[in-house]
């Protein structure tokens, strides 16, 4: 199946700094990402969707000032975690759709300390 | 939009007995069901998907099944081993949309 690949996988950062996660199709093109957090024992959060070339769409409670979504070609869109704070720490996965099917990245654990 | 409910939350078997899992969603729109199986901090892996001219799809130990009039879809594990134990999401595409809304996820354990 098709491979996406996200960087980095685990990542621990001092508050008030910022982080940024990659996100990449390796063998194919994805006009449209998409960025989750997931929380402990629960499921995945759909945070934004990320098309190529265009602004991202952010749902509801997510703010866009603090999650930048950059999806500057069709393999790689980024994430970046702008003044992280504790509350931040979470894990976030990726995914790319390939026609109807979705591949997810690696995840990456944020711990803001 | 979609909203995907999955029950039940949690899930003890033990080896070698079935497992299922049962979802409902609420838009007849949507025509993709796929279940994910999530491993301790990994990623959500596809283990087998349906679509909405299907009733029934079977996969080895795996199975789901699909009505579309009460817009619910259940995933069955037969003769389970610990491996099976995971966290697994069931999922939903509406048509024409290119994200999927999942379920909250059943966290299945299964003991030798």
């Amino acid at each position: 199946g098709a491979v996406v690949s996200q960087h980095p996988s685990r990542v621990i950062c001092k508050s008030g700094t910022s982080v940024k996660i990659e996100c990449r199709s390796l063998d194919f093109q994805a006009t449209t990402m998409f960025w989750y957090r997931q929380f402990p024992k629960q499921s995945l959060m759909l945070m934004a969707t990320s098309n190529e070339g265009s602004k991202a769409t952010y749902e509801q409670g997510v703010e866009k000032d603090k999650f930048l979504i950059n999806h500057a070609s069709l393999t790689l869109s980024t994430l970046t975690v702008t003044s992280a704070h504790p509350e931040d720490s979470s894990f976030y996965i990726c995914s790319a759709s390939a026609y109807t099917e979705a591949f997810f990245g690696q995840g990456t654990r944020l711990t803001v300390v | 939009g979609e909203n995907v409910e999955q029950h039940p939350s949690t899930l003890s078997v033990q080896e070698g007995d079935s497992a299922v899992i049962k979802c409902t969603y609420s838009d007849s729109a949507s025509n993709y069901f796929p279940w994910y199986k999530q491993e301790l901090g990994k990623r959500p892996q596809l283990i087998i998907d349906i679509r909405s001219n299907v009733g029934e799809k079977k996969d080895q130990r795996i199975a789901v099944t699909l009505n579309k009039t009460a817009k619910h879809f259940s995933l069955h594990i037969t003769e389970t081993q610990p491996e099976d134990s995971a966290v697994y999401f069931c999922a939903a595409l509406l048509t024409g949309a290119n994200n999927l809304f999942f379920g909250t996820g059943t966290r299945l354990t299964v003991i030798p």
